[in-house]
């Protein structure tokens, strides 16, 4: 089965610099991947997304790389804010037609002013 | 986008009595919907997939007869939690696609806080 993780589980930036949030997947046959960003007491909320054959893909501020080959991704946000503190999610589809997703422990990302 | 809305948002109940969860979704027809588990500090988990007018696909781990899903509409599934113990406490959150959509099309609602007591 798919097992997501992530590398670090918080992240403390100061305010107006990169972010750089990891995740890593297991399942070489995974095709599609997701980043949500959750608040806390609400749902997730879809940030960006990428797909297996591309490697790079770009947002407003928000930046995904895919490395299929050592299954890593990361998402970069760029000039973060205040607003931007919440807790990251990376899903993963497991492809084959599957819409399920599994997703990563997550980080927390807090911005300091 | 599209709009998924949960009642209640929160729901404090005793242990051994029932609660049901509903998921909407308020502008779109939803062919399938997810029901997810969120644990403090944890990732979610998806329970089970919902599909309307069928009956729901459990994940492993996951008591169908302690967590009842109805799909019996377009717009509405519900998630009851039969005999709620205080382990049964969580944030349940649920997700709706329609036919046709792309994965990055899963519209999570805000999430129901159950407290057992």
């Amino acid at each position: 089965g798919e097992s997501v993780g992530l590398h670090l589980p918080t992240l403390s930036v100061q305010e107006g610099d990169n972010s750089i949030i990891n995740c890593a997947y297991s399942n070489s046959a995974s095709d599609y991947f997701i980043w949500y960003k959750q608040e806390s007491g609400k749902g997730p909320q879809f940030i960006i997304d990428i797909r297996s054959n591309m490697d790079k893909r770009q947002g407003q501020r928000v930046t995904v790389l895919l490395n299929k080959t050592v299954k890593h991704l990361s998402l970069q946000i760029a000039a973060t804010q205040p607003g931007d503190s919440a807790v990251y999610f990376c899903a993963v589809s497991s492809g084959a037609g599957s819409y399920q997703l599994t997703f990563g422990k997550g980080t927390k990302l807090s911005v300091i002013p | 986008g599209a709009v998924v809305s949960q009642h209640p948002s929160w729901v404090i109940c005793k242990s051994g009595t029932s609660v049901k969860i509903e998921c909407r979704s308020l502008d779109f027809q939803a062919t399938t919907m997810f029901w997810y588990r969120q644990f403090p500090k944890q990732s979610l988990m998806l329970m089970a997939t919902s599909n309307e007018g069928s009956k729901a696909t459990y994940e492993q781990g996951v008591e169908k007869d302690k967590f009842l899903i109805n799909h019996a509409s377009l717009t509405l599934s519900t998630l009851t939690v039969t005999s709620a113990h205080p382990e049964d406490s969580s944030f349940y959150i649920c997700s709706a696609l329609t036919s046709g959509m792309s994965y990055n099309e899963q519209f999570f609602g805000p999430g129901t806080r159950l407290t057992v007591l």
